[in-house]
């Protein structure tokens, strides 16, 4: 399974924006970015996923580089409860979700 | 509330013995996976069910084993239980196991004494 390479914690103030990077420099031309987290004591909830260009949801935004080798999930505003650890996975097809060690963002009130 | 539900949310059972974990999928998914979270290793991907056949396996023990039921529950045993096997077992569900959402359920948590 493709690797993807995230930093093991950021922190970020509140109501402040958030950039948390992915590198996966080996991704193929199939495989899809998928963003999920996982908040303290929950199972780990979608946040978006894309391929090749930007997204956006209520969520948040995915900017991919246009090599493909990186991407960046933006939260627009920081809150409490976006706390949680952030898991960064290449997909491809009907292929699982391999869950990496993520990002545990702090938020600072 | 993701919609699949897993119960029971927690037990505690001595070593040696065998227990059998519970997931309802969303209305609708066919896929149903099972994830362990342990401390020290993260979240593994054990097994997935698509309507009623196993699709694929990742690092599940021989001691454990799955299966999906017509209804599409899907239940996860687990048998001559070890300490280390103490931890989160997370199950998810989805439409068809493609690119869309999985949906997680809130886990069971198991302690092995």
């Amino acid at each position: 399974d493709a690797k993807t390479t995230q930093p093991n914690s950021m922190e970020s103030n509140e109501e402040e924006p958030v950039h948390l990077p992915c590198n996966h420099s080996t991704i193929s031309g199939t495989d899809y970015i998928h963003w999920y987290r996982q908040l303290p004591s929950q199972g780990p909830e979608y946040v978006i996923h894309g391929l090749t260009s930007n997204v956006n949801n209520r969520m948040a935004s995915l900017a991919i580089a246009e090599d493909r080798k990186s991407s960046t999930l933006i939260l627009h505003r920081a809150t409490l409860r976006d706390a949680a650890v952030y898991y960064c996975i290449l997909k491809t097809g009907a292929n699982n979700l391999f869950f990496g060690t993520g990002t545990r963002l702090t938020v600072i009130p | 509330d993701s919609g699949v539900t897993q119960t029971p949310k927690h037990l505690i059972t001595a070593t040696g013995q065998r227990v059998t974990l519970r997931c309802s999928p969303r209305s609708g998914d066919l896929s149903v996976y099972w994830y362990q979270q342990s401390l020290d290793q993260g979240l593994q991907f054990l097994i997935q069910y698509y309507n009623g056949e196993e699709r694929a396996k990742g690092n599940i023990l021989e001691r454990f084993s799955a299966q999906q039921f017509p209804d599409l529950h899907s239940e996860l045993n687990l048998s001559s239980l070890e300490l280390g096997d103490s931890a989160l077992y997370f199950c998810a569900s989805s439409v068809q196991g493609g690119q869309g959402e999985a949906f997680f359920g809130q886990g069971t948590r198991l302690t092995v004494v």
